[in-house]
């Protein structure tokens, strides 16, 4: 089994702040996933990482492969950016999850 | 285009009965997946699906049976429902193993 950690559980921003979730596994991976989770339950993928950099508008990911660590940035944080960040990895046969990042952004 | 459907969104058992959930994706997607996410757990994988008619064990299949008897459907089924698998259960497909995963809305079942 990959153990997939997360930092911190819970964060809460006032509205601008830039944001950084940290996820670290256990074992070397194919592939690494950034997850929303919406207060309604919803789940939407944002990212998926093998090495280096990737954005998307005001989110940016990284991942250091030597490191087993991938950090999630949100800059110019945003009240609807409210949500559940979810660090999955595909290691084997199977994707395993962290527990999340719960994310209050205060207007 | 709806993507993935779950069916039922809600449900409540008691102990013993049994029930089926329903997944259903319109992407053409080969492979297809049961989670379930519970309080201060990451989401754990139940059964997955690699193309019509095959189906294999995750990391927590006991209680559970699946089938996969078209490529747009997988179904999750409880035979004897426990309150242990009280839980929100997702389904999702994805064109490749490692590939991005669409998500259901989620079934919320509860086992009394």
């Amino acid at each position: 089994k990959n153990e997939v950690e997360q930092s911190p559980q819970n964060l809460t921003a006032q509205e601008g702040e830039f944001i950084t979730i940290n996820c670290s596994y256990s074992v070397g991976i194919s592939a690494l996933h950034w997850l929303q989770q919406h207060p309604g339950g919803g789940i939407v993928s944002l990212f998926m990482l093998s090495s280096g950099k990737k954005k998307h508008g005001r989110l940016i990911a990284t991942i250091n492969i030597q490191e087993k660590h991938s950090s999630l940035h949100i800059t110019a944080s945003h009240p609807r950016d409210s949500a559940v960040y979810i660090c999955a990895v595909f290691w084997g046969n199977q994707f395993y999850f962290g527990t999340g990042t719960s994310l209050t952004v205060i207007p | 285009n709806a993507g993935v459907t779950q069916t039922p969104k809600f449900r409540v058992l008691k102990t013993g009965q049994s029930m089926t959930l329903l997944c259903a994706q319109d992407m053409n997607h080969e492979y297809m997946y049961w989670y379930r996410q519970d309080p201060g757990m990451g989401l754990r994988l139940i059964h997955y699906s690699v193309g019509e008619g095959t189906t294999a064990k995750g990391e927590v299949p006991d209680g559970y049976n699946v089938s996969r008897l078209k490529k747009q459907n997988f179904l999750l089924g409880l035979e004897s429902a426990a309150p242990s698998q009280t839980s929100v259960y997702f389904c999702a497909s994805s064109l490749s193993g490692v590939g991005v995963q669409f998500f259901g809305p989620g079934t919320r079942l509860t086992v009394l």
